[in-house]
This record gives C-alpha cells, sequence and structure tokens, in this order.
C-alpha cells in the first residue's frame, strides 16, 4: 500500500539555525500539508498546498516557516530560523482530494529537537 | 480554543467487548469527519470518516455515528481486539478552513485487556 514518507526520523538543531524536513507523498496525490505535535498537545495543522502554492495556513504558520514542492516527488517544510518552541513532532500528510472526498493520509513524522 | 474535543484521555475494554471512542464538537460549520489511530513512533493512521449528510457509516468492525444536533460523534469497534490498542484521534474539516486543514481532539488512549 502506498505511503507518506518522511526524512529524517528525528532531527537535532542549534537554536537560530536553519532546518529541512523533507517528505514523499503518495504519487497520485494532489493536496500536501503539514502538521505538528507538540508533547503531550493535540495535533495541529500547519500549511495545505495544492497546484504548487499554499492553499490555506494556520496562525502558527509565520513568516519564519515555508513550504515547497521543488520537484515532482519532495514535499518540504523549511523553518528558517528555529526557536525553542519549534520542537514537536512535525507530521507530513497528503490526500487524493480536496474537501472530505478523500482522507488525508500521515507519514511516521520527524521528530525535530532544538538545542 | 478546543474546537474538537475528546473528554476522555484513556479507556480501558475487554477483548471482545465494543469500544465506544467519543468526540464532540463546537463548530457547527464541520461538515466532515474522520477518525485516526496512532500507534507510538508513527504516524496517524485513517479509519474511518463521515460526511455530515450521513449519520452512520461502517466499515467492517468499525463504525462512527453522528449526532450533528447534538455536536458529538462516536466510533464503536465491534469486537475489540488486542491490536486495537492505540490511541484514537477524532478531526474534523470544514469550508471556513479552507482547503481543509484538519481541526484535531487531543486523543483518547484505547487499552484492550486480554
Amino acid at each position: 500500500e502506498p505511503e507518506v514518507t518522511q526524512t529524517p526520523s528525528h532531527q537535532v538543531t542549534q537554536m537560530g539555525q536553519e532546518v529541512i524536513l523533507r517528505c514523499v507523498p503518495i504519487s497520485n496525490h494532489l493536496y500536501f500539508y503539514w502538521y505538528r505535535q507538540i508533547l503531550g498537545q493535540k495535533v495541529e495543522f500547519l500549511v495545505s498546498f495544492y497546484n504548487n502554492e499554499i492553499s490555506e495556513k494556520s496562525e502558527i504558520f509565520d513568516d519564519q516557516f515555508s513550504v515547497e514542492r521543488p520537484d515532482g516527488s519532495n514535499f518540504t517544510l523549511k523553518i528558517r530560523s528555529t526557536k525553542l518552541e519549534d520542537s514537536a513532532m512535525y507530521f507530513c500528510a497528503s490526500g487524493g482530494g480536496a474537501r472530505g472526498g478523500q482522507p488525508q493520509h500521515f507519514g511516521d513524522g520527524t521528530r525535530l529537537s532544538i538545542l | 480554543d478546543q474546537q474538537v474535543k475528546q473528554n476522555s484521555p484513556s479507556l480501558s475494554v475487554q477483548e471482545g467487548r465494543i469500544s465506544i471512542l467519543n468526540c464532540d464538537y463546537t463548530n457547527s460549520m464541520f461538515d466532515y469527519f474522520l477518525w485516526y489511530k496512532k500507534y507510538p513512533a508513527e504516524g496517524p493512521t485513517f479509519l474511518i470518516s463521515i460526511s455530515s449528510i450521513k449519520d452512520k457509516n461502517e466499515d467492517g468492525r468499525f463504525t462512527v455515528f453522528l449526532n450533528k444536533s447534538a455536536k458529538h460523534l462516536s466510533l464503536h469497534i465491534v469486537p475489540s481486539q488486542p491490536g486495537d490498542s492505540a490511541v484514537y484521534f477524532c478531526a474534523a474539516s470544514s469550508p471556513s478552513v479552507g482547503a481543509d486543514g484538519l481541526t484535531f481532539g487531543k486523543g483518547t488512549h484505547l487499552i484492550i485487556q486480554p
């Protein structure tokens, strides 16, 4: 069964450094998402991406964050200057259709630790 | 701002019995609801969904019920099996959120006892 893959599984970065989290969505999916889960809290929506542009973003997704689909397979989340509070699990998801037509499928996440 | 609430942090059920997980929501604009299961060190795995035009959806051992007037949904697992032990998340989306970013509850840890 096709799956969403994320790399690395764990990323340790010094505060203030840039970090890029990578995702390979399911190949025939058109909608891509990033979520995060701070330890002990709920999974929170960050951003959705369709047709090579951001279609929706949450309040969390400020100017320090950016997303890109640099080629036909990868989908990346960049945090420009990391802060301690960026420490969390980051989940990538992809879906075949928007608005409830098809569910989002999640990767296993990248654990980001900011020191 | 808890638009999706799962008020039971954990639930313990005997193997073979029915597990009922509950979820309440406050945003009347939500029109699509999903349940995900999550094991430690893995991402959420989609289980079952329901559109607001329905009140029930069934898939094998899993059934989701939606009560729009009460803004309540529940997931029934019958019969419960040891492999069902996991954290279950309720999630919802609405047109006003845009391209269907999901709003999640905090999750319920289901423990199936032998």
